[in-house]
């Protein structure tokens, strides 16, 4: 069973460029998170929605909560925004996480 | 110094030798988690714990075993390493205010030859 499911799984992208990232999920949720995994593996939480949308730097975050849909934009791309980038959800007592989305941008 | 710090960073085991990792954390959280990456797949909830005196299995829990120690120590244990339990480990931790958002250590790459 895939409580998450994103969107796409592999993605290139030349420098500048916009991107889109998606997540769709199946339960309900208290909040949801985009985390970002670099090479070295370390994760860190870019951000937590529960509604609307966020924006931190060239970074932005959607959720629609009747749709059950995400999603994560980031602007103008740079080379050091390739990593790897997790859709994760909260429910209260468990997180579910997605697959992620490795993102490669090149110069 | 990291909120979540896990040990060691980097193992490698044979088959059959029993193996601890270790998690500390600094923030205060009553909640601590064990999870597996494996390639190409999310990560996987192997125990979960909510205080000192709760520990529950996860989805993947057969051949592990957990020991919280105190509220800020939740160590992770292979009884007998095996190969397919080659994977990258993340403990984290959640609670209080961060209750909805999880704070992850570094991560111990565990290979199992």
């Amino acid at each position: 069973k895939n409580e998450v499911e994103q969107s796409p799984q592999n993605l290139t992208a030349q420098e500048g460029e916009f991107i889109t990232i998606n997540c769709s999920y199946s339960v309900g949720i208290s909040a949801l998170h985009w985390l970002q995994q670099h090479p070295g593996g370390g994760i860190v939480s870019l951000f937590m929605l529960s509604s609307g949308k966020k924006k931190h730097g060239r970074l932005i975050a959607t959720i629609n909560i009747q749709e059950k849909h995400s999603s994560l934009h980031i602007t103008a791309s740079h080379p050091r925004d390739s990593a790897v980038y997790i859709c994760a959800l909260s429910t209260g007592n468990q997180f579910y996480f997605g697959t992620g989305t490795s993102l490669t941008v090149i110069p | 110094d990291a909120d979540v710090t896990q040990t060691p960073r980097n193992r490698i085991t044979k088959t059959g030798k029993r193996i601890m990792l270790e998690c500390s954390q600094t923030k205060g959280h009553d909640r601590m988690y064990w999870y597996r990456q494996d390639p190409g797949l999310g990560l996987q909830l192997i125990y979960y714990s909510f205080d000192v005196k709760d520990i529950n299995k996860g989805e993947i829990s057969d051949g592990y075993s957990v020991s919280r120690q105190a509220q800020a120590k939740f160590s992770l244990s292979l009884e007998s390493a095996i190969p397919n339990q080659t994977a990258l480990y993340f403990c984290a931790t959640s609670g209080g205010r961060d209750r909805e958002k999880a704070f992850f250590g570094q991560g111990t790459r565990l290979t199992v030859v």
